[in-house]
């Protein structure tokens, strides 16, 4: 029963432009998202969350956006660099200690 | 200030057996949560561990067990392996364990293992 989906596996993007990668889930009582980026051979990373009481949080070229009635929520890179490449998982959690990790979507930022 | 760090970093086990994984939290974090990463998948919560208990788990068997010591390292061990346990294992640690310190949780690089 996968909660958080990514549909779109892959995506690439000229340098410079926006890259837009999207998120559904399906659990209401999620009220806290994060999005991970995953380098090879590393782990996830932090990269921005949003809280389900705004619509929209922004930090440097990232932003998050969260449409709850849609339940739906995508992250805008602009303006994407090559070094943005790399395997971009969505998250939610309700509160308590578990995270749902959809199953992330390849960026591949073209120079 | 050491990142996450787990052990080993590959493993090959056989059908049955068992097998232990390792991994040393960040330095002053007291949470460590431990993941299942399966092939073209996101990661999957297996169980937390605050200050040496268990506190929280996810839709995992009872043969998914897990320890932290004194030093909030942690060790996550599977008994009768199955072919599907074959995966990427990734611990995080954080301190405190509420919603909240998910921003403030890092991830080890993960154990890749390859059960045949």
């Amino acid at each position: 029963d996968q909660q958080v989906k990514q549909n779109s596996p892959s995506l690439s993007v000229q340098e410079g432009r926006i890259s837009i990668l999207n998120c559904d889930y399906t659990n209401s009582m999620f009220d806290y998202f994060l999005w991970y980026k995953k380098y090879p051979a590393e782990g996830p990373t932090f990269l921005i969350s949003i809280s389900s009481i705004k619509d929209k949080n922004e930090d440097g070229r990232f932003t998050v956006f969260l449409n709850k009635s849609a339940k739906h929520l995508s992250l805008h890179i602009v303006p994407s660099q090559p070094g943005d490449s790399a395997v971009y998982f969505c998250a939610a959690e309700t509160g308590a200690n578990n995270l749902f990790f959809g199953t992330g979507t390849r960026l591949t930022v073209i120079p | 200030e050491t990142g996450v760090t787990q052990s080993p970093t590959h493993l090959i086990k056989t059908r049955g057996q068992q097998v232990t994984l390792r991994c040393s939290s960040q330095s002053g974090h007291n949470t460590v949560s431990w993941y299942q990463q399966a092939l073209g998948q996101g990661p999957q919560f297996i169980f937390q561990y605050y200050r040496e208990e268990e506190n929280g788990r996810g839709n995992f068997p009872p043969r998914f067990s897990g320890l932290q010591f004194p030093n909030y390292s942690s060790e996550l061990n599977v008994n009768a392996l199955e072919l599907d346990d074959s995966a990427l294992y990734l611990c995080a640690s954080s301190l405190g364990a509420s919603g909240g310190s998910k921003e403030t949780q890092y991830f080890g690089p993960g154990t890749r293992l390859l059960v045949l």
